[in-house]
């Protein structure tokens, strides 16, 4: 697609439940990133993955949050043991490479996120 | 205290006004200044970019970046009832996992006929 595409756009859970949230970067993006907003709230940074090296793991809340990038592709977000506190918007990103230059050609595409509420 | 502060607004003001957003920062160790517009239950889009001190003009956007100050500007000349967004600032050092930016509150914006 055009686009980093998300899914579900939108998730109701009940809490103590498990979710999974799906993101599509933009094709050959080597970077993928994971945020999370809350009401009224910027961003918060959760995980990074680049190409084949480690991800930076160091925004996770907590151990119920993990994530996968699969073939260099789709990325998993998933969430063990919902709490009500999880419910916000999840937005993931994409670019074509890292770090940031200083010509700004390494623009971070963000998806349309995630809307999980916590019930 | 958080690492970077963003007066959230809202902010009202009629079309064809100048409107000033400005974020102030702690960590030193910043390089890279950005500016997000966020429509309503959108993704942020990147605006302006800029690295390290000076000023940067994109048509009727301009960033300033004071490191001495750290604050950083985004100036919005002959504003448009279009550019009513959410405006976030967002940073990140040369030092840190460069996918990690560090992001304000966002203040929200109303431009009005």
């Amino acid at each position: 697609g055009a686009g980093v595409s998300q899914s579900p756009s939108n998730k109701v859970t009940e809490k103590g439940k498990d979710v999974e949230l799906r993101c599509d970067p933009i094709s050959g993006h080597t970077a993928l990133y994971w945020y999370r907003q809350s009401l009224g709230q910027g961003l918060e940074f959760l995980i990074y993955f680049q190409g084949n090296s480690a991800p930076d793991k160091s925004g996770l809340p907590s151990d119920r949050f993990s994530a996968e990038r699969t073939g260099g592709s789709v990325s998993t977000l998933t969430i063990q043991r919902t709490q009500q506190e999880d419910s916000a918007v999840y937005l993931c990103a994409s670019s074509l490479f890292s770090p940031l230059t200083g010509n700004s050609g390494n623009t971070i595409y963000f998806g349309e996120g995630s809307w999980l509420t916590v019930v | 205290q958080k690492e970077v502060e963003q007066d959230p607004g809202p902010l009202s003001v009629p079309e064809g006004a100048i409107v000033s957003l400005n974020c102030t920062y702690s960590n030193s160790a910043f390089q890279y200044f950005m500016w997000y517009r966020q429509y309503s239950r959108k993704g942020p889009e990147l605006l302006m970019y800029t690295y390290s001190s000076g000023n940067k003009e994109d048509g009727r956007f301009t960033a300033q970046v004071d490191k001495s100050s750290k604050y950083i500007s985004l100036f919005i000349r002959d504003s448009q009832p279009s550019d009513s967004a959410t405006y976030l600032c967002a940073m990140s050092a040369i030092t840190t996992s460069y996918g990690k930016l560090t992001f304000g509150q966002g203040t929200i914006l109303t431009v009005h006929p």
